[in-house]
């Protein structure tokens, strides 16, 4: 069945530095790729999203790479901040229907 | 304008009893999703809702859940005879009619069953 598998570890960064996330998807009639940022105690927020026809997309801050290739996804976050510490899941949809598949999710703590 | 409301945010029963969560989409969004999410662990799909209509429940357990999304109101996520296994963050997320972007989350509901 379709799954995008991503463990959860833990990604700890310094300050300033820069983050990458990665993904793993295994369906190849994904179209749509999206990347999510969830607090402690709250909802999954949007970060930014790609699709199927794309390979970068960039937003304030953050880039997402797409390797159709390889099924590949990853979320590069530039100059870390403390505020960026968080679980961030990637998720997927099939062109055919509109829920979104998540990933396990990896935890950022962004060390001072 | 107002995001996904869903309340409770938490919400504790005991064994058998039933559990009834709510969420008000945003405005606008007839497409309601509910997803559950243990503790470190990601978001599994349950269900997804148009108005009056359930587009796919894939993700639902076969017994003791249910969902709706009435013409009127909110969606209702119900669980009878809730077991600790029960226990986790549901959440829901909207979308507009036609959209293939984003899902938009509300805070979640958190069930805890003694």
């Amino acid at each position: 069945g379709e799954s995008v598998g991503l463990h959860l570890p833990t990604l700890s960064v310094q300050e300033g530095d820069n983050s990458i996330i990665n993904c793993a998807y295994s369906n190849s009639a994904s179209d749509y790729f999206i990347w999510y940022k969830q607090e402690s105690g709250k909802g999954p927020q949007f970060i930014i999203d790609i699709r199927s026809n794309m390979d970068k997309r960039q937003g304030q801050r953050v880039t997402v790479l797409l390797n159709k290739t390889v099924k590949h996804l990853s979320l590069q976050i530039a100059a870390t901040q403390p505020g960026d510490s968080a679980v961030y899941f990637c998720a997927e949809r099939v062109a055919a229907g509109n829920k979104l598949t998540f990933g396990g999710g990896t935890r950022v703590l962004v060390k001072p | 304008n107002a995001g996904v409301m869903q309340n409770p945010r938490h919400l504790v029963r005991r064994r058998g009893q039933e559990a009834r969560l709510r969420c008000s989409p945003m405005k606008g969004h007839s497409h309601v999703y509910w997803y559950r999410q243990l503790p470190e662990e990601g978001l599994k799909f349950m269900v997804y809702l148009q108005k009056e209509n359930i587009i796919d429940e894939s993700g639902m357990p076969k017994e003791r859940f249910s969902a709706e999304f009435p013409k009127e109101g909110p969606s209702i996520l119900r669980i009878q005879q809730v077991v600790r296994g029960d226990s986790a963050a549901y959440f829901c997320a909207s979308s507009p009619q036609g959209s293939t972007g984003e899902l938009f989350f509300g805070e979640g509901s958190r069930l805890t069953v003694l």
